[in-house]
């Protein structure tokens, strides 16, 4: 499977601050990027689709201009949530998946996000 | 009609026996079905994948297709305390980065 990396692993920021998390396929070219949301106790939320060099494709109800994806290499994208507020707080997981993974998603480590 | 269905559990089993999760989903169109775990606080890790009908085994795990039933599932032999987490059917449409999760089968392994 591939090996995925997110960084940071865990961040606490006041409320209105925007914040940065990144997503590393350490091991093999992902042609498209997934992010997801998840609250405690419930399911995987997808966020939004992204594949590389492209803009990314948004899950209906989720604002675009609120979360910032950027998927500008192969093995690099980056989730910007702009102007947090504590109903932003959650756990934010990212996946890759690619021709030499058959398609098949894998997840990195997942950031928790706590706004104060 | 929710695409992937899961019983949420929580689901009981004493150690050794055998747990059995169920997954069903809804678009003929599937194609391909995974089975992810999730440990509490973490991040879903890939445990199977299975693309066509019949029996696909793993170690302890084996994953079942029955595109008929539109039915996929997991069972875990020797069941284990560590099996203990809540597992996510996955199931991919017409295109292999459609990907819908169930809601999770939450596991727990009594010693």
């Amino acid at each position: 499977g591939a090996v995925v990396s997110q960084h940071p692993s865990r961040v606490i920021c006041k409320s209105g601050t925007s914040v940065k998390i990144e997503c590393r396929s350490l091991d093999f070219q992902a042609t498209t990027m997934f992010w997801y949301r998840q609250f405690p106790k419930q399911s995987l939320m997808l966020m939004a689709t992204s594949n590389e060099g492209s803009k990314a494709t948004y899950e209906q109800g989720v604002e675009k201009d609120k979360f910032l994806i950027n998927h500008a290499s192969l093995t690099l994208s980056t989730l910007t949530v702009t102007s947090a507020h504590p109903e932003d707080s959650s756990f934010y997981i990212c996946s890759v998946s690619g021709l030499s993974t058959g398609y098949t998603q894998y997840f990195g480590p997942g950031t928790r996000l706590t706004v104060l | 009609q929710k695409e992937v269905e899961q019983n949420s559990g929580p689901l009981s089993v004493p150690e050794g026996a055998i747990a059995s999760l169920n997954c069903t989903y809804s678009d003929r169109g599937s194609q391909s079905f995974f089975w992810y775990r999730q440990y509490s606080g973490k991040s879903p890790e890939l445990i199977m994948s299975i693309y066509s009908n019949g029996d696909k085994e793993d170690g302890r795990f084996t994953a079942q297709l029955n595109k008929a039933s539109q039915y996929v599932s997991l069972l875990i032999r020797d069941s284990q305390p560590s099996d203990s987490a809540t597992y996510l059917c996955a199931v991919t449409l017409y295109n292999n980065n459609d990907m819908r999760f169930g809601a999770g089968t939450r596991l727990t392994v009594k010693p």
